[in-house]
């Protein structure tokens, strides 16, 4: 695809349900960034992969945060036990390797009910 | 700590009155400083990358400048179509390949 493809857009569950979100980098990025933005808040680093080497995981919040990263490529986000507090909009970005501009997808908006 | 704050956290201006928003940082070593704009329901988008105090970046009615504690995005006489969320970020020489974002600055212009 052209851009960053994230899905679901939207994702509506319940507290203590784990919910998975997806991340489609742009053909050729290396580098893949997932960020969590909540209202009023700044873009929070949760982790990052750069090819094959051991992810960033410096930001995830908790255990119950987790990513892989298949082949390189897809990316997904995996929250198990969801809180209240896990609301927010999950945001996936990818760049070529060490490159300065980050792509944004347009997120997965989580609700947790 | 390494701190990234904006500044005003709205503006509201008429179009075509100029202004700047500012991004101040407190870092160890700064690698980059960034400029995204975001609209609402959408993902940030890059604008510009300075490196070096005394720098600046053009594009369109934005410019960006940087100093050793601080930068400016400047709007010239903005249009409506300029109203979005503008957002800054850092790279430091010492946390491998994160982005550290302010909370940004959200512009609106009043046609």
């Amino acid at each position: 695809g052209a851009g960053v493809s994230q899905s679901p857009s939207n994702k509506v569950t319940e507290k203590g349900k784990d919910v998975e979100l997806r991340c489609d980098p742009i053909s050729g990025h290396t580098a893949l960034y997932w960020y969590r933005q909540s209202l009023g808040q700044g873009l929070e680093f949760l982790i990052y992969f750069q090819g094959n080497s051991a992810p960033d995981k410096s930001g995830l919040p908790s255990d119950r945060f987790s990513a892989e990263r298949t082949g390189g490529s897809v990316s997904t986000l995996t929250i198990q036990r969801t809180q209240q507090e896990d609301s927010a909009v999950y945001l996936c970005a990818s760049s070529i390797a060490w490159g300065e501009e980050l792509f944004f997808g347009e997120g997965s908006r989580l609700t947790v009910l | 700590e390494d701190q990234v704050t904006q500044s005003p956290e709205a503006l509201r201006l008429q179009e075509g009155e100029s202004s700047s928003l500012n991004c101040s940082y407190t870092v160890s070593g700064l690698r980059g400083l960034f400029w995204y704009r975001q609209d609402p329901g959408k993902g940030p988008e890059f604008l510009f990358t300075l490196y070096s105090a005394g720098e600046e970046k053009e594009k369109e009615r934005l410019k960006a400048t940087l100093t050793k504690k601080e930068s400016f995005l400047h709007i010239t006489a903005p249009k409506p179509e300029d109203s979005a969320t503008y957002l800054c970020a850092v790279r430091l020489t010492n946390t491998g390949n994160q982005f550290y974002f302010g909370t940004g600055t959200s512009l609106t212009v009043i046609p």
